[in-house]
């Protein structure tokens, strides 16, 4: 079983729709937790850290289930310029960053 | 402030060949690592260090080297190209190994083994 895991996609949607993307992960080890954003043959770069309480960042919003180690980002009136593929990364303390295959997302006019 | 730096951007190798990929950074970093990105693989981790002088191995580290002599620079070598190997690199730091941190990324280096 892979250690990090996302909804394969890719999501396309229209402009306004809120879209949410699952991760699961299966080291209850686990640390801390991020979604990163790669545009098309870029850098990943981070999206938000994800914590327990959870946490909003204007239009997304990351949620974070322990007990079922699963982690969500929702993202409300999306834009043209979310298009990008979203990863869901992982981090257990003392270790490098594992990374999901990603999930695409398509926003249309 | 030139954060992580890549060269070269594009390499193409035949079968056999060695080289280096650079990355440097000027953030005073102390953890680096190295990923592959292959369409449909995701990243997968190839080496990574904690500080100069001490490196580890990753998911995926057959077939590459590190060494971590400074803070700033830690090179990739392959070590003998294979057709396997043409993927794209990333580079990337953070402040420490330790919970919430924020790695950041090179530009990449599209390589391609023929």
């Amino acid at each position: 079983r892979k250690e990090v895991e996302q909804d394969p996609g890719p999501f396309n949607v229209p402009e306004g729709a809120t879209v949410a993307f699952n991760c699961t992960y299966s080291n209850s080890a686990s640390q801390s937790f991020f979604w990163y954003r790669q545009d098309c043959r870029k850098e990943p770069k981070l999206l938000m850290s994800v914590y327990s309480s959870g946490n909003e960042d204007g239009r997304f919003t990351a949620q974070l289930n322990r007990a079922s180690q699963y982690i969500s980002l929702l993202i409300r009136d999306s834009k043209l310029s979310d298009s990008a593929t979203y990863l869901c990364v992982v981090n257990q303390a003392g270790t490098a960053l594992i990374f999901g295959k990603g999930t695409t997302l398509s926003v249309s006019s | 402030n030139a954060g992580v730096t890549q060269t070269p951007k594009f390499q193409v190798l035949k079968t056999g060949q060695s080289m280096t990929l650079q990355c440097a950074q000027d953030m005073n970093h102390e953890y680096m690592s190295w990923y592959r990105q292959d369409p449909g693989m995701g990243l997968r981790l190839i080496h990574y260090s904690v500080g100069a002088g001490i490196t580890d191995q990753g998911e995926v580290p057959n077939g590459y080297n590190v060494s971590r002599s400074t803070t700033e620079d830690f090179p990739l070598r392959l070590l003998s190209a294979a057709p396997s190997q043409t993927s794209v690199y990333f580079c990337a730091s953070s402040k420490t190994s330790g919970t919430y941190y924020e790695q950041y990324f090179g530009p990449g280096t599209r390589l391609t083994v023929t």
